[in-house]
Parts: C-alpha cells; structure tokens; sequence
C-alpha cells in the first residue's frame, strides 16, 4: 500500500539551528500538509499545500517556518532558528483531494527534540 | 471555532470487552468527521470515516455512527483485542478549509489479557 514517508525520524537540534524535515507524499496526491504534535498535546494543523503554493496556514506556522516543494517528489518543512519550544513530533501528510472528506495520508513523523 | 472533544482516558479494558470511546464535536457547515489509531512507536492511521449524517464508519469490527442530532460520532467495539491498545484521535475536517483536520485530545486504551 502506498505511504507517506519522513526523515529523519528523530532529531536533535540546539535552539537557534535551523532545521529541515523532509516527506515523500503519495506519489498521485496533489494536497500536502504538515501537523504537529507536542508531546501529551493535540495534533495541530500547521500548513496545507497545493499547486506550489501555501492554501492554508495556523497561527502557529509563523515566519520561522517555510514549506517548499524542491522537486517532484519531496515536501520539506524548514524551521529556521528552532526555539524549545519547537520540540515536538511533526507529522507530514497527503490526500489526492483537497475537499473535505477526502481522506489525509499521514506519515510516521519526524520527533524534533531541540535542546 | 469548529472543535472535537473526545472522553478522557486511558481506558482499561480486559480482552473481549466492548469498547466505546466518546467523541462530540461543534461545527459550522457539514463536516466529515474520522477516526484516526496511533499503535505504539507508528504514525497516524486512518481508523475510518464518515462524511454525512447518519453515515456508519466500518473497519477491522470498529464502527462509528455520524449523528448531526447530537453531533456525535462515538467509536465501538464489540469485543477488543490485546492487538487494539493504542492512541484514537477522533477528528472532523473543516468545511471551511482546505481539507483541514482538527483533531481531539486523543484517547488511549490499554487492553488487557
């Protein structure tokens, strides 16, 4: 069955470091997202993405994160100078659709410790 | 703002038990609404999902019944398995957004032999 993948799985990082996590999406999926859980709290949304272009972002998604899609295949997260605060599992995800409904792809996630 | 409030656990049960684990939610418009599994050291996992009134989730004997009337949509199992503990994050997808999720706290059960 197809699947979204994330590396790394676990990261250390110092605060202030800049940070790059990275996904492959279902190959035939056209919406992309990123969520956040900190540990013991709720997933959040952070961002959703389609057609090289941010469709949707929270609150939480500030200037210190960006979303780029490099090439055909990856969907990368960059969080430019981490704060304690960051430490958190980072959940990367695709759906073919973007209506509501159409069922999210969720990956295994990258957990973020920042110290 | 659209939210989901599920039953605080853990929940403990004894195999073969019947489980339910609560889940209400507030929106605005209609909803789709989900049951996502997180096992042990693994990713989110779609459960199941519904996306109109009175619509039944099924999957792996787990069912959900998408009620508008009481804005619900409580999961059941008839009789739960060692192999079933984990984390389920009841979740609704905005209508106003792009397919957004906004998920529960999450419940954990633990099932006992």
């Amino acid at each position: 069955e197809p699947e979204v993948t994330q590396t790394p799985s676990h990261q250390v990082t110092q605060m202030g470091q800049e940070v790059i996590l990275r996904c492959v999406p279902i190959s035939n999926h056209l919406y992309f997202y990123w969520y956040r859980q900190i540990l013991g709290q709720k997933v959040e949304f952070l961002v959703s993405f389609y057609n090289n272009e941010i469709s949707e972002k929270s609150e939480i998604f500030d200037d210190q994160f960006s979303v780029e899609r490099p090439d055909g295949s990856n969907f990368t997260l960059k969080i430019r100078s981490t704060k304690l605060e960051d430490s958190a599992m980072y959940f990367c995800a695709s759906s073919e659709r973007g209506f509501t409904g159409n069922t999210i792809y969720f990956g295994e996630g990258s957990w973020l410790t920042v110290v | 703002g659209n939210s989901v409030t599920q039953m605080e656990g853990p929940v403990t049960l004894s195999e073969e038990a019947f489980l339910t684990i609560n889940c209400t939610y507030t929106a605005t418009g209609y909803p789709s609404l989900f049951w996502y599994v997180q096992y042990p050291g693994e990713g989110l996992q779609l459960l199941l999902k519904a996306t109109k009134a009175d619509d039944k989730g099924s999957n792996k004997g787990f069912e959900a019944t998408y009620r508008k009337e009481t804005t619900s949509f409580h999961l059941e199992k008839g009789s739960v398995q060692v192999s079933d503990s984990a984390v389920y994050f009841c979740a609704l997808s905005d209508p106003g957004g792009y397919n957004k999720l906004i998920f529960g706290a999450g419940t954990r059960l633990a099932v006992h032999p």
